[in-house]
């Protein structure tokens, strides 16, 4: 089953604690890609991978960084988490060029206190 | 300017009627237009692309004009499990998708 599973799904942490929030496709997409959403203001784009070890900043990358070593995962990682990156979380990916439908993890629920 | 606009809703109907969305955008070199929705706390998921020459699936219509930079997404027969939150989305170049706010809709019994 075509798949973006995302970990973990729940988190609860506190400011300053590096976490990492894993991202996994069975696809063998070239595209990945990052987004936070927030009430009133959408999905706004983190960051975006267009292939392995080719990553770009997006809307948002203030306060994230991310890695592209294989082709199936793209992990997000927040080196010191600060209350306003309390966010639901997606990934994405895609097969790549603007045409092409994204298909999207379940989502993880961050909360940083 | 937001780069994609849409009214928030939400759009309250009852079952069987027809409710249409509009999304406008504001970079004329947009290339490709999707309707995506979202139920509550959960991913997004493809609803249907969008074409020039406008495109039907079942029930749900979707056109576009360029001239005007809008996007439309039309329900016919609406039911109570078409309620959700629908995204208009907008791709610039290769890799930029760009996600409006979406616009909720709740269909009634």
């Amino acid at each position: 089953e075509a798949q973006v599973t995302q970990n973990p799904r729940y988190l609860i942490t506190v400011t300053g604690k590096k976490l990492t929030v894993t991202c996994s496709q069975n696809m063998n997409h070239e595209y990945m890609s990052w987004y936070r959403q927030d009430p009133g203001l959408g999905l706004r784009q983190i960051y975006y991978s267009m292939n392995v070890e080719v990553t770009d900043k997006g809307d948002v990358p203030e306060g994230y960084k991310v890695s592209r070593k294989e082709k199936r995962n793209f992990p997000l990682i927040l080196e010191s988490p600060s209350p306003n990156q309390t966010s639901l979380y997606f990934c994405a990916s895609s097969r790549g060029g603007s045409g092409n439908t994204i298909y999207f993890g379940e989502g993880s629920w961050l909360t940083v206190v | 300017r937001k780069e994609v606009e849409q009214d928030p809703g939400p759009f309250n109907v009852p079952e069987g009627a027809t409710v249409a969305f509009n999304c406008t955008y504001s970079n004329s070199a947009s290339q490709s237009f999707f309707w995506y929705r979202q139920d509550c706390r959960k991913e997004p998921k493809l609803l249907m692309s969008v074409y020039s020459s406008g495109n039907e699936d079942g029930r749900f219509t979707a056109q576009l004009n360029r001239a005007s930079q809008y996007i439309s997404l039309l329900i016919r027969d609406s039911k109570l499990s078409d309620s959700a939150t629908y995204l208009c989305v907008v791709t610039l170049g290769t890799y930029k998708y760009i996600f409006g706010t979406g616009t909720r809709l709740k269909v009634l019994a």
